[in-house]
């Protein structure tokens, strides 16, 4: 199994709700990587677990809270979300982190922020 | 300087042409580079890690020049179905470092 899976692929929520997103992998991979892109710019990282530690956060809003429940799935967890939010929302697994990092992405769950 | 600098493009290519890309970066200690791919509305998959000695699968080529700071993507005999945009991504001490893409278009 050489797949990330993501679920939903599109979800649409008010500022008010909250929602989680959902990533998994079966690759034995000890590192995994939540991204944000907007259209035509470049994935920008927001968290890094490694062997299920957050290991980096890069200054995300605290609307967005990650979790890593074990080795195979990492959720993203969102409340009272802006608009500007909507995004793709990508998740990514590699081997390691920092070393054997070819990362392998999922297809994402598109984001509306209404 | 910027971290990872791409040419945005976008370049428009007949089928069958060769095209090439670079990409300069700024950290000399970066340590794996790749190229990635990306089609409108859907996820980077990796097309090639680089690798010192340089690297070939099929009609891509990829080089790595250390002394200059820069990799290339070569593909030849381009096909329609090449039409996507590349992405250059770098990593060192840090995790990937994504540049902005160059967008290729390949035209019957």
């Amino acid at each position: 199994d050489t797949e990330v899976t993501q679920t939903p692929k599109h979800l649409v929520m008010g500022m008010t709700n909250k929602k989680s997103l959902k990533c998994e992998q079966h690759m034995g991979h000890r590192a995994m990587y939540w991204y944000k892109q907007k259209a035509k710019k470049p994935p920008e990282l927001m968290f890094v677990y490694s062997y299920e530690k957050l290991s980096i956060n890069e200054s995300v809003p605290s609307r967005f809270s990650p979790e890593c429940p074990n080795s195979s799935l990492l959720n993203l967890h969102l409340h009272a979300l802006q608009p500007e939010d909507s995004a793709l929302y990508l998740c990514a697994s590699s081997q390691g982190f920092l070393q054997d990092n070819e990362q392998f992405f999922g297809p994402g769950t598109r984001l509306t922020v209404l | 300087r910027k971290e990872v600098e791409q040419d945005p493009g976008p370049f428009n290519v007949p089928e069958g042409a060769t095209v090439a890309f670079n990409c300069t970066y700024s950290n000399s200690a970066s340590q794996s580079f790749f190229w990635y791919r990306q089609d409108c509305r859907k996820e980077p998959k990796l097309l090639m890690s680089v690798y010192s000695s340089g690297n070939e699968d099929g009609r891509f080529t990829a080089q790595l020049n250390r002394a200059s700071q820069y990799i290339s993507l070569l593909i030849r005999d381009s096909k329609l179905s090449d039409s996507a945009t590349y992405l250059c991504v770098i990593s060192g001490n840090t995790p990937l470092v994504f540049g902005k893409g160059t967008r290729l278009s390949v035209i019957a």
